[in-house]
């Protein structure tokens, strides 16, 4: 089993959708959660942290995080055309090393 | 400058020579971190420093070498480098590792080229 798995892209969803992308992860004493956002041929963005279980919104973002199902998801509103990117899953595990998933790779179409 | 800050961005390198890689940080963070992009796999750490203590080294070959003068900057000393190890170098930065909250932020990374 991989450490950490993202659903498998790519993904198209059309502009205004709800974009919703899904991980789940293996180390049960990860304690932080990450959601990063990597356009082509650039670095990984932080775009959204969460520490608790539930549901956390920032913008058009929330991040939900289930510790019990080791299971931690990304839902963007209103999706946009510059949403389109691949987004990386990062759990901080046990030691707190983060452990990138192989991202999942988003298309808004306009 | 702000953030982490990343150079060269592009380096095209022969399997003899030796080159460096330069990060440096500007957030006020203790840990630094080394990463290899591959195409189409999971971003891989190599090297963690925290404190200017290497606390990392994820079985890397000896033909990479990082350094760590101070908390603020990090080098990458690369030498007879296979084709294999092409990809986009990156380095990021932590307030602390193993710390509470360790959101990673990182440069733009070094697309470099073995030929």
């Amino acid at each position: 089993q991989k450490e950490v798995e993202q659903n498998s892209g790519p993904l198209s969803v059309p502009e205004g959708a709800i974009a919703s992308l899904n991980c789940t992860y293996s180390d049960r004493g990860s304690q932080s959660f990450f959601w990063y956002r990597q356009y082509s041929g650039k670095s990984p963005e932080l775009i959204m942290s969460i520490y608790s279980n539930g549901d956390k919104e920032d913008g058009r973002f929330t991040a939900q995080l289930n510790k019990a199902s080791q299971y931690v998801s990304l839902l963007i509103r209103d999706s946009q055309p510059s949403d389109s990117a691949t987004y990386l899953c990062a759990p901080g595990g046990s030691a707190r090393q983060l452990t990138f998933g192989s991202g999942t790779q988003l298309t808004v179409l306009p | 400058e702000t953030g982490v800050t990343q150079t060269p961005r592009h380096l095209v390198m022969g399997m003899t020579n030796k080159k460096s890689l330069k990060c440096e940080q500007h957030l006020g963070h203790n840990a630094m971190y080394w990463y290899k992009q591959s195409a189409k796999k999971p971003l891989e750490l190599m090297f963690v420093y925290n404190f200017k203590e290497q606390t990392e080294n994820n079985s890397v070959p000896s033909r990479f070498s990082p350094e760590c003068p101070n908390s603020s900057h990090l080098f990458l000393h690369l030498h007879t480098l296979q084709p294999e190890d092409s990809a986009l170098y990156l380095c990021a930065s932590s307030q602390d590792y193993r710390g509470g909250y360790n959101e990673q932020f990182f440069g733009p990374g070094t697309r470099l080229t073995v030929l």
